[in-house]
């Protein structure tokens, strides 16, 4: 029944390793997101895709890479992690670019 | 750098009393959305506005969206320990450097 779900819920992993975290939606949205959210709440985004194209990437290091197998699904791949990507990471999807989006639970990236 | 601002950031109130967070920015938005956030969660959409000057109502909570687009309001009525969470305005800019920006947050707890 789960609407966005992402995978892992938790990550804990060192320095200049290579991880990646996925997410499927099964709403039938043919728009997905990637957002960071801080220590303060902050939320920003980084990356959006309709239909499996890339139209959104917002001054993201290139470390950061996603891809998008199909409309359902949105994966971030990051290498050489640093501390300052500690963080929680939303997958979210919506209709097109109407902005009404639904969010998955989140990844809490913890990087030692 | 484009923000919107939220105030009060926090605010901690009786069960039964009224409240009103506000959202302001200098920039346009096309829309703007609510979410409310709960610990361990994703955002979830409260309501969409698009018109200057709309109002929305959902059950006791009133949206108003600015006659000028740039700023908005989120009013609960007769507040209940089940509307604490954090609150963020979102809306997807006409200019600037981000296409689509979150607010500040407004952390808010009802007291029973």
């Amino acid at each position: 029944d789960t609407a966005v779900s992402q995978t892992p819920k938790y990550l804990v992993t060192q320095m200049g390793n290579d991880k990646s975290i996925k997410c499927e939606q099964n709403l039938g949205h043919d728009t997905m997101y990637w957002y960071k959210q801080d220590s303060k709440k902050f939320l920003k985004i980084m990356f959006s895709y309709n239909n499996k194209e890339l139209i959104i990437n917002e001054t993201v290091p290139n470390r950061f890479s996603p891809k998008s197998p199909d409309k359902a699904h949105l994966n971030l791949h990051i290498n050489s992690l640093e501390l300052g990507d500690s963080a929680v990471y939303f997958c979210a999807s919506s209709y097109g670019t109407t902005w009404e989006q639904y969010f998955g639970p989140g990844t809490r990236l913890t990087v030692t | 750098t484009q923000l919107l601002e939220q105030s009060p950031q926090f605010l901690s109130i009786q069960e039964g009393e009224n409240l009103t967070v506000y959202c302001n920015s200098s920039s346009v938005f096309s829309s703007l959305q609510w979410y409310r956030q709960e610990p361990g969660e994703g955002p979830v959409l409260l309501v969409t506005v698009v018109t200057g000057g709309e109002v929305k109502k959902l059950k006791r909570l009133t949206f108003q969206f600015g006659d000028a687009r740039k700023d908005s309001s989120l009013h609960i009525t007769a507040a209940q320990p089940g509307d604490t969470g954090l609150y963020l305005c979102a809306g997807e800019n006409t200019s600037g450097t981000y296409k689509y920006i979150f607010g500040t947050g407004t952390r808010l707890k009802v007291l029973a």
